[in-house]
């Protein structure tokens, strides 16, 4: 079955920009979406199609994709941007959704 | 406001069914996609199931293929997940979401244990 690659773990100092990578073989064809999600809360939207970011979210979250890879950046950390971010997409048939292993991001 | 809220959550044995339900409001959910997402204790996010605008287009992760049915009435405004078969690793939040997904629901909890 089609897999996405996250890293575990990011850990930035606040004001830092932290980087985090999803690999995937259909990204050159599929969108990549990226979600937040705090402890014990449903996950949140901050980037889809790529490099679109949704009203409501901080400047600071941009998206690209490149090849098999898609990145999510977070441009001059903040403490309230600790959380757990998951990239999503689509096999190759567009019908199958995936998301990444999922990467936490720290920030102190 | 988009508001989706899930119900039907619950502590089942194995072997049981359950049935989930999803309220959407703020939004004409004829003219969109709809998912089921669930995520296992402590565990990332699964995809589990998507379902065409008009319900006859179906699409569900392999492991829980020919156990849930994933439908929806327009009318009445609801999507459902109906989860027969349930096993252990079954356990989880399940969220309902409109595709890609972007809103999301708040979640209910799935616990399948003796």
């Amino acid at each position: 079955s089609y897999e996405l690659t996250q890293p575990p773990s990011v850990s930035v100092s606040p004001g830092q920009t932290a980087r985090i990578t999803c690999s995937g073989d259909a990204l050159p064809k599929k969108y990549a979406y990226w979600y937040q999600q705090k402890s014990g809360q449903a996950p949140v939207l901050v980037i889809y199609e790529d490099n679109k970011r949704p009203s409501g979210i901080p400047a600071r979250f941009s998206g690209s994709s490149s090849g098999t890879m898609a990145t999510l950046t977070i441009s001059g950390a903040q403490v309230e941007d600790e959380a757990d971010y998951y990239c999503y997409s689509t096999d190759s048939s567009g019908y199958q959704g995936v998301f990444g292993t999922g990467t936490t991001v720290t920030v102190l | 406001e988009v508001q989706l809220v899930e119900s039907g959550g619950g502590l089942v044995q194995p072997g049981g069914s359950l049935r989930l339900s999803c309220a959407a409001s703020g939004f004409d959910l004829s003219t969109y996609w709809m998912s089921w997402v669930r995520q296992a204790p402590g565990k990332g996010l699964e995809w589990v199931a998507n379902i065409k605008e008009d319900g006859s287009e179906k699409f569900y992760v392999d492991s829980v293929k020919g156990r849930f049915t994933i439908s929806r009435d327009n009318a009445k405004k609801s999507l459902y997940l109906q989860m027969n078969s349930l096993r252990a690793e079954d356990t989880a939040v399940y969220y309902c979401a409109r595709k890609p997904p972007d809103y999301w629901g708040q979640g209910t909890l799935v616990t399948v244990s003796s």
